[in-house]
Order: structure tokens, then sequence, then C-alpha cells
């Protein structure tokens, strides 16, 4: 079975540039959640979605962060402008169902993004 | 929402003994509580997880226990291996208003010496 796929896997850019993340979930996974990493802790849920809707963008910084995932498969998130501080390694993760499901969250490989 | 503290943050042991790590939640909701591996530059990998119906899980070298009542559970690998050496994170998923949501602890630093 083919894991989590995302793109790019590096990314460096300056401040008040944009960027944008691409994932591909596991084939049929219903839920895709993005994380941000900042190094030295754990991930953090910027946004959870079941197929293509919303259910968690409670921690996702709504002026400068944009994710969607029109066809409840791929999603991309967008920083625009990017900061200093949006410096970590962005992951993607998707399991079957979600919601309150005790089931295994599988992660891609991630997106480690430098702002200079 | 959850709040999910991990401690120690980084451990070193020799090849062979055991390690432990140990994490508290403070929502008594919660009832899944996985634990991923992290090796450098790689992505989180699940190695043991466990249930609130249940307070002991074992997986060969590894297993983790959990106290309802206190709130805590911890990881246990014995016979530790240079192999072994990676961050490992706790998380805890709620079952209240933040429907699922995965939250983690700040990861602990394993290294086994050989």
């Amino acid at each position: 079975e083919a894991g989590v796929a995302q793109s790019p896997r590096y990314k460096i850019i300056e401040k008040r540039q944009s960027v944008a993340f691409w994932c591909n979930p596991i084939s049929g996974h219903a839920t895709l959640y993005w994380y941000q990493q900042i190094l030295g802790q754990g991930p953090k849920l910027l946004i959870q979605f079941q197929n293509n809707g919303v259910v968690d963008d409670s921690q996702l910084p709504k002026d400068r962060f944009s994710a969607e995932r029109l066809k409840g498969v791929d999603s991309t998130l967008k920083i625009q402008p990017a900061k200093l501080e949006d410096s970590a390694v962005y992951l993607c993760a998707s399991s079957l169902l979600g919601g309150r499901a005790e089931e295994t969250q599988y992660f891609g490989p991630g997106t480690r993004l430098l702002v200079l | 929402g959850e709040n999910v503290e991990q401690h120690p943050s980084t451990l070193s042991v020799q090849e062979g003994d055991s390690a432990v790590i140990k994490c508290t939640y403070s929502d008594s909701a919660s009832n899944y509580f996985p634990w991923y591996k992290q090796e450098l530059g790689k992505r989180p990998q699940l190695i043991i997880d466990i249930r609130s119906n249940v307070g002991e899980k074992k997986d060969q070298r590894i297993a983790v226990t959990l106290n309802k009542t206190a709130k805590h559970f911890s990881l246990h690998i014995t016979e530790t291996q240079p192999e072994d050496s990676a961050v490992y994170f706790c998380a805890a998923k709620g079952r209240g208003s933040t429907l699922g949501r995965l939250y983690f602890g700040r990861g602990t630093q394993l290294t086994v010496w050989p």
C-alpha cells in the first residue's frame, strides 16, 4: 500500500513570499490532516478535513494560511505571506475514518520550510 | 483543549538497558493514546497505541501502560538497541469538541549507546 505523499520535500523562501505544499493521502482515507512541527516540538494540528469538508481549523492562522481539499483526495496548504516563524516541517497525515475513531494516523515525509 | 506533557526530553541508555518515557494528559475524556517514533529527517511512525479500556499492551520489546485515574501513560522499551535511537512522541486523542484531534507531547530524544 502506498503511503502518504508530499511535495516538495524542501523549500527555502524569503519572508513575505508565498509558498504552497501538496499532499496525496493513502487511497481511500477519508480524513486528511496538516500539522506544523517546529524544531524540537511535537506536531501541532493546523487543519483537518473529512472528505472535502473542514472539520477543525481552529489552530490555522487564517490571515496567512489557507488549505483546500477540493475533490476529497489531494490537498494543498498555502502560506501567503510567509514569516520567519513559519520555518518548520509541514506534515500531512491521513486516516481511514477520522473523527472520534480510535485509529492510526499515517504521516507523510513532510516538507521542510525555511523562511529567510 | 487537551494538554500533553512528556518527560524526559532527553534520555541516554546503554545498549541492553530499559528505557521509560512518561506522559500525562489533562482531558479525562481522551480515549486513544498512540506513540510515534521519528528518526532524524523522517516521518513519524506509529510504534504502539493503547485505548482507554485497556491498562497495558505489549508488542515484543515495546510496552505501553495507561493509568486513567492518574491520567498518565508510559512507554517501556526493553533490551534497547542502537536502532531504537530516535525521537519518541506520545499523543492523546480527545472526544470532545475537538472531534478527535491528536495532541502531541514535545518529544523525547532517546540515544542508545553501543
